[in-house]
């Protein structure tokens, strides 16, 4: 099976602008988590899909946006970027369950990394 | 406080030896507990899952959990250089949500 893909891998945008960020979780999988890591912050949760609903979102400014498809394919959205935004981000699929249920484990993509300047 | 807390190391140990890599969290309501493998320049791969209390083991990795304590502790036995990485624990307080928590990891050393 095919892991997790993210693209573009590499991404340099300039203070203002916006990015879109892409991934595709494994074949099968259903729900899709974003994190951002930074080395000053670590790695943080941004925003998680399933069946393209945001079930849950962590502290980020508006600024960070995301949708996911009906193939369960994902994007996330950074607008009017600054340069705190330079991090690699990194998108996680996992099976994914209607109701809460536990053991649900995840599975991480290879990142985009973005410098902002 | 932070949510889950780590020793950021360095760890360093010899060739053979066993590392031990500690972790513990705030949300007593946790239920999915993870460790996670990262090479520099390189995303998380998963090493270990743990849910229950106890010990849980998978080649020279034991996982270690006790939820009345609020710990979970990561064993390699057999160090390898090739384990030296970060290692980051883990925590979904979420109940399935898949909102990871991560500490902010414990940098492992093994030498030759």
């Amino acid at each position: 099976k095919a892991g997790v893909t993210q693209t573009p891998r590499y991404l340099i945008k300039t203070r203002g602008q916006q990015v879109t960020l892409s991934c595709s979780p494994i074949s099968g999988h259903r729900s899709v988590s974003w994190y951002q890591q930074t080395p000053g912050q670590g790695l943080q949760f941004l925003f998680e899909y399933f069946s393209e609903t945001q079930r849950n979102k962590g502290n980020f400014p508006g600024r960070f946006s995301g949708r996911q498809f009906s193939n369960s394919r994902s994007e996330m959205n950074v607008s009017t970027l600054e340069l705190g935004d330079s991090a690699l981000y990194l998108c996680a699929s996992s099976a994914g369950q209607g109701a809460r249920i536990v053991r649900e484990t995840q599975y991480f993509g290879p990142g985009t990394r973005l410098l902002v300047l | 406080q932070k949510e889950v807390e780590q020793n950021s190391g360095p760890l360093s140990v010899p060739e053979g030896a066993i590392a031990s890599l500690n972790c513990t969290y705030s949300d007593r309501g946790s239920q999915s507990f993870f460790w996670y493998r990262q090479y520099s320049g390189k995303s998380p791969e998963l090493i270990m899952s743990i849910y229950s209390n106890g010990d849980k083991e998978d080649g020279r990795f034991t996982a270690q959990l006790n939820k009345a304590s609020q710990y979970v502790s990561l064993l390699i036995r057999d160090s390898q250089p090739s384990d030296s990485a970060t290692y980051l624990c883990a925590v979904d307080p979420s109940g399935g949500y898949n909102k990871l928590i991560f500490g902010a990891g414990t940098r492992l050393a093994v030498h030759p």
